[in-house]
């Protein structure tokens, strides 16, 4: 069956450090990836994400890598800053739309 | 920026009442779902709608379930008899089309049922 997962369950960072998130998924189908980010009592708000025939992608401060071979998915933050303390989500993608999420890893950013 | 707005923000009702979850997804948008989120949990699918039908379901979305677009601009979440299991934040979720798989999540719905 298709089941996402994640390595941490929280992750403290100083500010100013890099951070990675790292996830696990079972379903060799998977052709999308999708990190969000969700802080408390809000929607889960886009990162970034990455089609299957990449395996690198970058936004502002942030990166993605995907690895096929061993169905492994991290996000890379830049330079942690405070306001991104948050619940981090990754999501694939399989056959049809919906998206399967991962159970999330709260990020802790220490001053 | 558009984005997905829900209403309300928070819903009581008691056991056994039905619900009406409301949500006016990004216009232009072409595909439609519904998500939900119990407590301490993962997100978990329920529902994707495009072209006024049912795309795709979960096996939560049971006979209790409905999913509605009464007009251009609403999409509706429907439980007609609330379990206190229902309790959890329901979200509502678009995108664009054919091509684009990047979901748009709306703030959330919290429903408590006692």
């Amino acid at each position: 069956g298709e089941s996402v997962g994640l390595h941490l369950p929280t992750l403290s960072v100083q500010e100013g450090d890099n951070s990675i998130i790292n996830c696990a998924y079972s379903n060799s189908a998977s052709d999308y990836f999708i990190w969000y980010k969700q802080e408390s009592g809000k929607g889960p708000q886009f990162i970034i994400d990455i089609r299957s025939n990449m395996d690198k992608r970058q936004g502002q401060r942030v990166t993605v890598l995907l690895n096929k071979t061993v169905k492994h998915l991290s996000l890379q933050i830049a330079a942690t800053q405070p306001g991104d303390s948050a619940v981090y989500f990754c999501a694939l993608k399989a056959a049809g739309n919906k998206l399967t999420f991962g159970g999330g890893t709260r990020v802790l950013v220490k001053p | 920026e558009p984005e997905v707005t829900q209403t309300p923000s928070h819903q009581v009702t008691q056991m056994g009442q039905e619900v009406i979850l409301r949500c006016v997804p990004i216009s232009n948008h072409l595909y439609f779902y519904w998500y939900r989120q119990i407590l301490g949990q993962k997100v978990e699918f329920l529902v994707s709608f495009y072209n006024n039908e049912i795309s795709e379901k979960s096996e939560i979305f049971d006979d209790q379930f409905s999913v509605e677009r009464p007009d251009g601009s609403n999409f509706t979440l429907k439980i007609r008899s609330t379990k206190l299991e229902d309790s959890a934040m329901y979200f509502c979720a678009s995108r664009p089309g054919q091509g684009i798989y990047e979901q748009y999540f709306g703030p959330g719905t919290r429903l408590t049922v006692t």
